[in-house]
Parts: C-alpha cells; sequence; structure tokens
C-alpha cells in the first residue's frame, strides 16, 4: 500500500509561507504526486501535480527530492481563506490497493 | 462550482430503505468515481467506472451498488445499509489518461438510521 504520512494539523499566520511535508516511502514508479485541499462540506479540490524536481502554478509550488520518497507543497503568503483540510495522493486510482489519500494535514490560518 | 453535481445533498434513510445517489459531471470527462468519506478517517476510493466499464473492486459490500449509464452520470444504489455507513458519499470525475486529477462534487451527507 503507497501510503502517505502528513501531519496532523499545523498553525501559522496571515502572509507567511506554509510547507506541508508528505512521506510515500512506498512510491511506485509510475506514480505522480497530487495534492488536493478541502474545505468543510466541500468536496477536494486539485492544487497541485508532480513527478519529480518542482512545479510550479498560480497557487502554490511542490518541491519533489531525487529519491520521490517525500514531496513539499508551498503555499505563499497565506490568507484566512487557506485555512482548510490538505491531502498528499500517491498512486493510481484504477489499482485500489495502491491508491491512498491519507489522513490530510488541518492547517489553521490566524489573523 | 467544480462542473460535478450530486444529489440530494443530504439524505436521512432507515436501515431498511432502498434509496439512490446521483452524480452527473459537465467537463467531458471519461472516467467517474465514487469516494466514502467518514469522520476521522481518510477518503476511501469505492468505485472506479472508466469509459463507462467497472473497474474491480472487491472490498466494497454488496449493500452499496454502482451503475453508470454513460460518461456523464454516476449513480450509488443503497440498501439495507447500517448505520456506520453514515459518511459523506463523494462524486469525482476525470479525464481516463489524467485520473489522478479528479474533479469533486460538494458530495450527499448520508445519515443511516
Amino acid at each position: 500500500l503507497a501510503k502517505t504520512t502528513q501531519p496532523i494539523s499545523m498553525d501559522s499566520y496571515e502572509g507567511q509561507e506554509v510547507n506541508i511535508t508528505c512521506s510515500h516511502n512506498n512510491i511506485a514508479t509510475n506514480d505522480y504526486i497530487t495534492w488536493y485541499q478541502q474545505f468543510p462540506s466541500q468536496g477536494p479540490r486539485f492544487i497541485i501535480q508532480g513527478y519529480k524536481t518542482k512545479v510550479t502554478n498560480e497557487v502554490a509550488s511542490l518541491f519533489i527530492p531525487a529519491d520521490r520518497k517525500s514531496s513539499t507543497l508551498s503555499l505563499p503568503r497565506v490568507s484566512l481563506s487557506d485555512t482548510a483540510v490538505y491531502y498528499c495522493l500517491v498512486g493510481d486510482p484504477y489499482n485500489f490497493n495502491k491508491f491512498y489519500f491519507g489522513s490530510g494535514t488541518k492547517l489553521n490560518v490566524k489573523p | 462550482e467544480t462542473g460535478v453535481t450530486q444529489t440530494p445533498r443530504h439524505l436521512v434513510m432507515g436501515m431498511t430503505n432502498k434509496k439512490s445517489l446521483k452524480c452527473e459531471q459537465h467537463l467531458g470527462h471519461n472516467a467517474m468515481y465514487w469516494y466514502k468519506q467518514s469522520a476521522k478517517k481518510p477518503l476511501e476510493l469505492m468505485f472506479v467506472y472508466s469509459l463507462e466499464e467497472r473497474v474491480e473492486n472487491n472490498s466494497v459490500p454488496s449493500r452499496f451498488s454502482p451503475e453508470c449509464p454513460n460518461s456523464s452520470h454516476l449513480f450509488l444504489h443503497l440498501h439495507t445499509l447500517q448505520p456506520e455507513d453514515s459518511a459523506l458519499y463523494l462524486c469525482a470525475s476525470s479525464q481516463a489518461h489524467e485520473r489522478e486529477t479528479q474533479y469533486f462534487g460538494p458530495g450527499t451527507r448520508l445519515l443511516v438510521l
């Protein structure tokens, strides 16, 4: 099982950069790493995806070391509206036994 | 609005009832998914349909029965559920060749009494 491990929760203040790290020691060669954001009473929302090195989009950056056993989601200058649960996801959804969403990291942004 | 709608948004049912959850996607995707999200548990992938064919998963109890009549619609038929089946049921869709990038609906909050 391509299990992922993330911190249960993190606190930050508005305007700070937040880095959330996910461990995925058993990641397979073909697996991508995908991050989702979920607000209460809503479905998860895709943030960013990568395979190796660094990926950046208008919302976040994703850093993946060469061994791909971990990844770090970086949120620049967070605001109160970034308070949510962030999930790291690896695996192929067509392979149920190796598709794991994880418990997520609850990010609490304070004013 | 993610382009994925789910109805109903809330459902209360008894253990002997039969009900169905509906999902519709307006994104032109060709893969659809059902997830279960229980309190304090990770999201659990229940069913996958790719190009209208079901990807086999034998770990879900038979009291949950999916149906995918076309690439835009997905149903989850429920019968003789248990109280522990109470959860948020989420539908998602994607392109079959980009299945890690999924678009989720708002979910159906189900309570089984």
